[in-house]
């Protein structure tokens, strides 16, 4: 049972280049998330989706968009990439069931992303 | 929208003493209340989550506190061995609401032997 698996672990990319993160989580969870960890600041959220089909913004979502295609996927994209988004982005999944009272994230490893 | 401050940022205790984390928030309508480790080069673990309808809970080691009216909430590790040297970030959120966390901005813990 891998849980949550991101791909690529690391990436280097120069400024305006783009790329997509890939989230596939095998837990049949309901809900996805992305997340950005900076040093001192701790996680933000970027975009989550709480359904296939459903997308919605978070705490930081500029110059980021998202696709749930499918259930167990979760895309992030940067269309032009920033130094500023050079960060590690993580990927979660929650159950998300209704009356099932479980609020636990399951994160994958991370991806390290670096713009020049 | 929620705001959550967490204190310290780095704290370095002996091995067998008591770790104290303590986290403030902003949105009185959040009700779930999460801490979780991040070892290194790996995703943040839920180790022990409190919602608002208790006080307290305790789990083998690990503790946490929860004052409503105040606004904030504490870890507490007891007897702490150098396998609890990691970061630690705390997290609020309503829970009903996609269970969107708002994280501090974590506490690396180091257990020096």
């Amino acid at each position: 049972n891998a849980g949550v698996t991101q791909t690529p672990k690391f990436r280097v990319l120069k400024t305006g280049q783009s790329m997509t993160l890939l989230c596939a989580q095998d837990m049949n969870h309901e809900y996805m998330y992305w997340y950005r960890q900076d040093p001192g600041m701790g996680l933000r959220l970027i975009h989550y989706s709480v359904g296939e089909g459903t997308t919605a913004k978070g705490e930081v979502p500029d110059g980021y968009n998202v696709s749930r295609l499918k259930k167990q996927n979760f895309l992030l994209g940067l269309e032009s990439a920033a130094p500023s988004q050079t960060s590690v982005y993580f990927c979660a999944s929650s159950s998300g069931l209704a009356g099932v009272r479980t609020g636990e994230l399951f994160f994958g490893e991370g991806s390290r992303l670096t713009v020049l | 929208g929620e705001n959550v401050e967490q204190h310290p940022s780095t704290l370095s205790v002996q091995e067998g003493d008591s770790a104290v984390i303590k986290c403030t928030y902003s949105d009185s309508a959040s009700n779930y209340f999460p801490w979780y480790k991040q070892e290194l080069g790996k995703g943040p673990q839920l180790i022990i989550d409190i919602r608002s309808n208790v006080g307290e809970k305790k789990d083998q080691r690990i503790a946490v506190t929860l004052n409503k009216t105040a606004k904030h909430f504490s870890l507490h590790i007891t007897e702490t061995q150098p396998e609890d040297s990691a970061v630690y970030f705390c997290a609020a959120s309503i829970e009903a609401a996609g269970n969107k966390l708002t994280f501090g901005g974590g506490t690396r813990v180091l257990v020096k032997p």
